[in-house]
This record gives structure tokens, C-alpha cells and sequence, in this order.
């Protein structure tokens, strides 16, 4: 079957450290993975997006690996701040008029 | 720049109610979703529509049903609502390429007793 993993429900982290979130994917051929984060009580909020045929992916202190080899990507923030505490989703979409699939999400907090 | 906009933002249902959520968009995207969010089962899509007058089934449809009558609305029904269905739902949008990002809104919180 189908199936999203965001490596684990929860992850806290110092403030400064950088954090590394990871969503694996099984039976999937994407074309494309994206990144969101979903504040208490909100919509999520799109962060980015890697193209199959893309290695990396950067924004201000976010930084996106895409390994299609692995069926994996890794989501990172460095220089960890307070205000980053939230959850972030992984969603990815097959080539077609086929919707986003998203992971569970992983609930990521910075200690200050 | 209101975005998508959901109503209503909380309910309170009987079982066996009806009711209508009703989602608007005004950036004139053609693909129209409707997603579930229940603790420790992340988003689930119930339906979707790729333009107007199209909808589709998504992986959670049972109990529900759609409606894209003009393309900046997407209506999802309730006819006879059951505890299951308590949760948030959440509404979004996108452009028809697929390579951009979605626009949900502030999510329903539908709680039926």
C-alpha cells in the first residue's frame, strides 16, 4: 500500500541547533514533494516545494533534500528559533490531475 | 486579499443533522479540496474538484458530498451526520499545475453529539 512517514510525532530542539525532519514515502513515483507548516488552530502554510529531478531546495534559514533513490527528503531549519515551534507536514503529488497526500506531520518544538 | 475563506468556523451538530460547509476561493484557481484533520491521522482528503462542475472522490468520501456549481465555490454536505465525523475540515486550492502550491483556509471545527 501507499503510505507517507514523517519520522516521529514530536521533536524538540535547543534553541540554535538545526533540525532535521524526515518524510519517507513507499509505492509512490512522485513528481514533486512540498513542505508545510500548521500553526494551533490554523490552515497549513506552504514552505516549499523540490521537483523530483531536484537535489535541494533553499529559503532563508529551510533547506529541502529530495532522494528519489531513498524515497525520501529531508527537511531542515537551522539556527533554530522559538518562533519555528509548530508542525510540519510533508505532502507529495504524483504527475496528473491526482491531489496532494500528506504525512501526519511531526510536532517540532525549540527550547529556548 | 481574503484567500480561501471557510464558514462556518465552529459547529455543533445533532446525530442525524444535515448541514453544508461552504469554502470560497478568489484566486481564481480551477482545483478545489476538501481534507480532514483528526488527531494522529494527519490531513485525509474526502473530495476534491479539478474545475467547475467536476468533483471527485478522495480517499475518506463516505458520508459526505460535494458540489462545484461555480468555480470559486466547493460545498461539502453532511446529509446525516454521525459522531465519526467529528473533526476539523479544511478547504484548499491550487492552481491546475500541479507544480504549485495549495491555499487551505482556517479550517471548521464540526463537532456532532
Amino acid at each position: 500500500s501507499q503510505k507517507i512517514e514523517q519520522n516521529s510525532e514530536a521533536l524538540n530542539i535547543q534553541e540554535g541547533k538545526t533540525a532535521t525532519l524526515t518524510c519517507n514515502y513507499t509505492n509512490y513515483s512522485p513528481a514533486y514533494l512540498q513542505w508545510y507548516r500548521q500553526d494551533p488552530g490554523r490552515g497549513p502554510v506552504f514552505l516549499l516545494l523540490i521537483r523530483e529531478n531536484e537535489k535541494e531546495k533553499r529559503k532563508e534559514r529551510l533547506k529541502v533534500t529530495f532522494d528519489t533513490t531513498l524515497k525520501q527528503s529531508l527537511f531542515h531549519i537551522t539556527a533554530s528559533q522559538p518562533a519555528d515551534s509548530a508542525t510540519y507536514l510533508c505532502a507529495l503529488a504524483v504527475s496528473g490531475n491526482t491531489p496532494l497526500v500528506f504525512g501526519k506531520g511531526t510536532r517540532f518544538s525549540v527550547i529556548a | 486579499n481574503a484567500g480561501v475563506t471557510q464558514t462556518p468556523k465552529f459547529r455543533v451538530l445533532k446525530t442525524g443533522q444535515s448541514m453544508t460547509l461552504l469554502c470560497a476561493q478568489d484566486m481564481n484557481h480551477e482545483y478545489m479540496y476538501w481534507y480532514r484533520q483528526d488527531p494522529g491521522m494527519g490531513l485525509r482528503l474526502i473530495h476534491y474538484s479539478v474545475g467547475e462542475g467536476t468533483t471527485a472522490k478522495g480517499e475518506v468520501p463516505d458520508g459526505y458530498n460535494v458540489s462545484r456549481l461555480k468555480k470559486q465555490n466547493f460545498l461539502l454536505g453532511l446529509e446525516s451526520a454521525a459522531p465519526s465525523q467529528t473533526s476539523v475540515y479544511f478547504c484548499a486550492s491550487s492552481y491546475r499545475d500541479k507544480n504549485t502550491e495549495a491555499f487551505f483556509g482556517q479550517g471548521t471545527r464540526l463537532t456532532v453529539v
